[in-house]
């Protein structure tokens, strides 16, 4: 079956270093996507890799290995703002997303 | 970047009755959109993929009699709640996916917070 993983939730601290991690197990594999959702909002992309390595915007950074299965979304210099439900999804095969269940994250003061 | 439209935004209905979504992409075709369904505190669920001018694709356990989906147009897809329920309250969100950019990106609308009571 088609499987995506990463913590419920997360706490740091503003100004801090954070990151998400996230593993996968699908049918094929054509990208992975980080959104971030706001409560009661719809997601809004953040990233995308599709080859090994890290992709950087900014205060956010993505890696992926695909050998592994693996990716972590990085965010640096937390602001409050960040405080979200971060969500990965990967397309596959068929160019599906296939979404994890989301992380949230809290910033504390 | 490019930019999808939900219509209406939010919507309280009596039990029973029906209730239509409209997801429009403002600046570009989408021969694909997506509807997803989500439930406070839980993840996005692919009810239905949306592709123009053919009938749409449901998810396993999406009923296709009580969520009807129109996409006449490469802009335009609509999502019909028939007979609606309390169970059916939810952040009904649709995406559109453009093929012009280099991963086929899909783009949220919204969302459409539905309430039945």
């Amino acid at each position: 079956g088609q499987n995506i993983d990463q913590p419920t939730e997360m706490t740091a601290t503003e100004g801090a270093i954070v990151q998400i991690n996230c593993t996968y197990q699908t049918s094929g594999f054509n990208g992975l996507f980080w959104y971030q959702q706001h409560a009661g909002e719809a997601p809004t992309f953040l990233s995308y890799n599709v080859l090994d390595g890290l992709e950087e915007k900014g205060r956010f950074s993505s890696f992926l290995s695909r050998s592994k299965g693996y990716s972590y979304l990085l965010l640096k210099e937390l602001q409050m703002k960040d405080s979200a439900s971060y969500l990965c999804a990967v397309a596959d095969s068929n160019y599906q997303l296939i979404w994890g269940a989301g992380t949230k994250l809290i910033i504390k003061p | 970047g490019a930019v999808v439209s939900q219509h209406p935004s939010w919507v309280i209905c009596k039990s029973g009755t029906s209730v239509k979504i409209e997801c429009r992409s403002l600046d570009f075709q989408a021969t694909t959109m997506f509807w997803y369904r989500q439930f406070p505190k839980q993840s996005l669920m692919l009810m239905a993929t949306s592709n123009e001018g053919s009938k749409a694709t449901y998810e396993q356990g999406v009923e296709k009699d009580k969520f009807l989906i129109n996409h006449a147009s490469l802009t335009l897809s609509t999502l019909t709640v028939t007979s609606a329920h309390p169970e059916d309250s939810s952040f009904y969100i649709c995406s559109a996916r453009d093929l012009e950019t280099d991963y086929d990106e899909q783009y949220f609308g919204p969302g459409t917070r539905l309430t039945v009571t």
